[in-house]
């Protein structure tokens, strides 16, 4: 089975500096996908990037991007610029591609804080 | 945009009632699927479905049950509701995509917070 590691249960930064979000899994699948999902408070929950696998080119999305490691396992999610409405808990997922198992494996979270 | 409901954004329940979680999406998508949330435990899986009354358990089904009597909507059930229920639920689709039939991403739904007293 999947596991979805976040060691940082909180984080806090300063508006407009730089966070990295750290994130592991462990999984003996070769082909999968992982996300980064961001839930503000008490608001939905929405996808901020994702990442193929099978791709060696890291995923960026804006001030977002990731730093996928695929032989450690690691899959970690950087902030650059960081704005107020970023403060959010951070879900780092994983999802098998192949099959019928549509399952996304959470980790626990992150709750990012960004102070002015 | 994907939109997905959820038709309560909190309730309030005693504890032996039956209680009915609703979820619907406009997109026509093909998977469902029903999450728990609680602090310091993340999101975890109660079950989801691939198609109108297909259903699959995922890690944590027990004390629920869910229908999917059309493709847009899929119901959450407790059949008798107790304390440890107490929880945000959240609701999200997905669509299957390609010739090889991968999941795209999932889609949320602004969650049920559900108190069962």
């Amino acid at each position: 089975a999947q596991t979805v590691t976040q060691s940082q249960p909180e984080m806090s930064v300063q508006e407009a500096e730089t966070v990295t979000l750290s994130c592991t899994y462990d999984t003996s699948e070769s082909n999968y996908y992982l996300f980064w999902y961001k839930q503000p408070p008490s608001r939905q929950m929405i996808l901020v990037i994702r990442q193929e696998a099978y791709k060696q080119q890291n995923a960026t999305e804006n001030r977002f991007s990731v730093n996928f490691q695929k032989a450690a396992k690691s899959f970690s999610l950087k902030i650059s610029d960081s704005q107020l409405g970023d403060t959010a808990m951070y879900f780092c997922a994983f999802m098998y591609s192949g099959g019928s198992n549509y399952k996304l494996t959470f980790g626990k979270g992150t709750l990012l804080t960004v102070n002015p | 945009d994907v939109k997905v409901t959820q038709s309560s954004r909190y309730l309030v329940k005693r504890t032996g009632e039956k209680v009915f979680l609703e979820c619907v999406q406009d997109m026509d998508h093909e998977n469902m699927f029903w999450y728990r949330q609680d602090p310091g435990l993340g999101l975890r899986l109660i079950y989801f479905s691939y198609d109108v009354k297909m259903k699959e358990k995922g890690d944590i089904p027990e004390g629920y049950s869910v229908s999917r009597e059309k493709k847009e909507r899929f119901s959450l059930i407790l059949e008798s509701a107790s304390t440890n229920q107490t929880s945000m639920y959240l609701c999200a689709s997905s669509h299957i995509g390609g010739l090889a039939g991968y999941q795209e991403t999932q889609y949320f739904g602004p969650g049920t917070r559900l108190l069962v007293l």
